[in-house]
């Protein structure tokens, strides 16, 4: 156990439709990244928020966004799902002042998009 | 951009043998980090063992040592006395020591352990 949890653990969204994913971070840490995993492939980053603000964001369209909240609790938003959007989502916690190496992920989201 | 290759996309071994899984990156930088992270069928990433660029003795955790070449660019892991629970896609990471925590993994390595 990581201390980092995600809600939901499974999500069947709509071509079209929005969703919101949730991560929980472990506590004191106020940098959180999110992934998303293809299924049979490894993880690709999507953005990294510290201290409530975006300060890192990799190859994914605007449509996909995220907030951290006071609690450095995170949520990722995918407005106007594709079917390629169905994946793994994994968020990581981490604490730059305890060190530049852990991030330590919950177990996940798996969005399917039909 | 910085990009990692797995080559082995799976492998095998005898519970109690010694296993080698290979990882090569390309990068520009000279600080930055390398990882190993297991992820079981629970699907919850763990990190087995790391190593820091700037550091010469490569890095070990009990069973789990690697094998860093810098100028190769060749970061592969040995784990030891294989045991069946170390049965998992194993993923290469690749991280900068300069701006966002932002990890560049492999396409992994599942490994499955023989009784």
């Amino acid at each position: 156990e990581t201390g980092v949890t995600q809600s939901p653990t499974h999500l069947i969204k709509t071509r079209g439709q929005q969703v919101t994913l949730r991560c929980s971070s472990q506590s004191g840490h106020n940098t959180v990244s999110w992934y998303q995993q293809a299924l049979g492939q490894g993880p690709q980053f999507i953005f990294q928020y510290y201290r409530e603000e975006e300060n890192g964001r990799g190859n994914f369209p605007p449509r996909f966004s995220g907030l951290q909240f006071p609690n450095y609790s995170s949520e990722l938003n995918v407005n106007a799902l594709e079917l390629d959007d169905s994946a793994l989502y994994l968020c990581a916690s981490s604490h730059p002042g305890q060190g530049p190496f852990e991030q330590y992920f919950g177990p996940g989201t798996r969005l399917t998009v039909t | 951009a910085q990009t990692v290759t797995q080559s082995q996309p799976e492998m095998s071994v005898q519970e109690a043998e010694t296993v080698t899984l290979s990882c090569t990156y390309d990068t520009s930088e000279s600080d930055y980090y390398l990882f190993w992270y297991k992820q079981p069928p629970s699907r919850q990433m763990i990190l087995v063992i790391r190593q820091e660029a700037y550091k010469q003795q490569n890095a070990t955790e009990n069973r789990f040592s690697v094998n860093f070449q810098k100028a190769a660019k060749s970061f592969s892991l040995k784990i030891s006395d294989s045991q069946l629970g170390d049965a998992a896609m194993y993923f290469c990471a690749y991280r900068s020591a300069r701006g966002a925590q932002k990890l560049v993994f492999g396409q992994g390595t599942r490994l499955t352990i023989n009784p």
